[in-house]
């Protein structure tokens, strides 16, 4: 069945440092690939996506490329900051019928220190 | 803000009990998702409700059901409730029912004792 991996947190980095959180899946078909953040005591947020191979879903100066040939979807960040802590979930979209179901990751907690 | 409204923020109740949690999707969302938590089996997807009507089951306990109301807020029942049910339970919505990017509620905490 289709399934994703995350590497293991956490990840601990200093203020402006280079990050890269990896993310490897298995799926039938062509999913949508998707980056969730978690903050502390709140719900999940959609962070960026990419529907298509070679696609690069961006927002807030994070990064993904969706890579088939690899199946890996990698969330780079150039520069973090203290306020980047959280934990950052990656998600394909697994077609069921005529719907469409989430399977995540298990979750790659960042620790950001200043 | 993800438009999502979801409560109680937390529930506390005891075994054997029933509980029920609420979701509101966002404005325009006809499609309501309802995932699990936890922390030995991660985030998994329970059940999907589009316009009223049940669409896709995952792992969903024959315990647990839920509904969607004519006003399209959602509902998800819990029975028989054990201390391993202890875990968040969020709310994504989503336009269609074909939809593959969804958005969710800030969860309910769910801790049977």
């Amino acid at each position: 069945g289709n399934s994703v991996t995350q590497m293991e947190g956490p990840v601990t980095l200093s203020e402006e440092a280079f990050l890269t959180i990896n993310c490897t899946y298995t799926a039938t078909g062509y999913p949508s690939l998707f980056w969730y953040v978690q903050y502390p005591g709140e719900g999940l947020q959609l962070l960026l996506k990419a529907t298509k191979a070679d696609d690069k879903g961006s927002n807030k100066g994070f990064e993904a490329t969706y890579r088939k040939e690899t199946t890996s979807f990698h969330l780079e960040k150039g520069s973090v900051q203290v306020s980047d802590s959280a934990v950052y979930f990656c998600a394909l979209s697994s077609r069921m019928d005529s719907s469409y179901k989430l399977i995540f990751g298990s979750g790659t907690r960042l620790l950001v220190r200043p | 803000d993800s438009g999502v409204t979801q409560t109680p923020k937390h529930l506390i109740t005891a075994t054997g009990q029933r509980v029920t949690l609420r979701c509101s999707p966002r404005s325009g969302d006809l499609s309501v998702y309802w995932y699990q938590q936890s922390l030995d089996q991660g985030l998994q997807f329970l059940i999907q409700y589009y316009n009223g009507e049940e669409r896709a089951k995952g792992n969903i306990l024959e315990r647990f059901s839920a509904q969607q109301f004519p006003d399209l807020h959602s509902e998800l029942n819990l029975s028989s409730l054990e201390l391993g049910d202890s875990a968040l339970y969020f709310c994504a919505s989503s336009v269609a029912a074909s939809a593959s990017e969804q958005y969710f509620g800030p969860g309910t905490r769910l801790t049977v004792t």
